[in-house]
């Protein structure tokens, strides 16, 4: 099976622009979540979707939105950017209750 | 935020050595899972445990998991130079998908 594909790979923004990232992920897999990495916070959790529906929402701002379609392929964008959204985005899928993996992940860098 | 912690955070070895990682956490589980990244690139799942088990191997991996204390280790033998990455344990929230992550034991292994 394919693992979990993220696009793109890198991004570079500046301030005030949106962005949107997108994730494939396993076949058969209808849990997708989406988690932010940076050097100062570590790994966080931003949400995650479950057959088109989010199931559970981290501790980010509005600006930080999802969506998820009927093939369970999943977007996030961000709004309104800011130097502090520079990280690594990281998809990750599953089953429920299961293993969860991870996508390379999208690094955006904010100017 | 995060939910747990891995000790140390970080550990130099020689190529042949065991290398051994703690993680605890603060909140009940139904699983508890490891992961490694290499440096800016995405998380590839090494070993799920739940709460029900104690001990699971892997090839060179061995994971325990105690309860009571809220706490798992994960031991790597007769490591090798390509085991030099970082490691996190991942817990589950409410659901399998909302994982908390510690901050991570940064493993460099010296040929």
């Amino acid at each position: 099976k394919a693992g979990v594909t993220q696009t793109p790979r890198y991004l570079i923004k500046t301030r005030g622009q949106q962005v949107t990232l997108s994730c494939s992920p396993i076949s058969g897999h209808r849990s997708v979540s989406w988690y932010q990495q940076t050097p100062g916070q570590g790994l966080q959790f931003l949400f995650e979707y479950f057959s088109e529906t989010q199931r559970n929402k981290g501790n980010f701002p509005g600006r930080f939105s999802g969506r998820q379609f009927s093939n369970s392929r999943s977007e996030m964008n961000v709004s309104t950017l800011e130097l502090g959204d520079s990280a690594l985005y990281l998809c990750a899928s599953s089953t429920d209750y299961d293993r969860v993996f991870f996508g390379p992940g999208t690094r955006l860098t904010v100017l | 935020s995060q939910q747990g912690e891995e000790d140390p955070q970080a550990l130099s070895i020689q190529e042949g050595e065991n290398a051994t990682m703690n993680c605890s956490y603060k909140t009940s589980i139904n699983n508890l899972q490891w992961y490694r990244q290499n440096s800016g690139r995405g998380l590839v799942h090494l070993i799920l445990i739940r709460s029900n088990e104690r001990e699971k191997h892997s090839g060179r991996l061995r994971v325990t998991l105690d309860t009571s204390k809220k706490s798992s280790s994960l031991l790597i033998t007769a490591s090798r130079a390509a085991d030099t990455a970082s490691y996190f344990c991942a817990t589950d929230g409410y659901n399998n998908n909302d994982m908390r992550f510690g901050a991570g034991t940064r493993l460099t292994v010296k040929p």
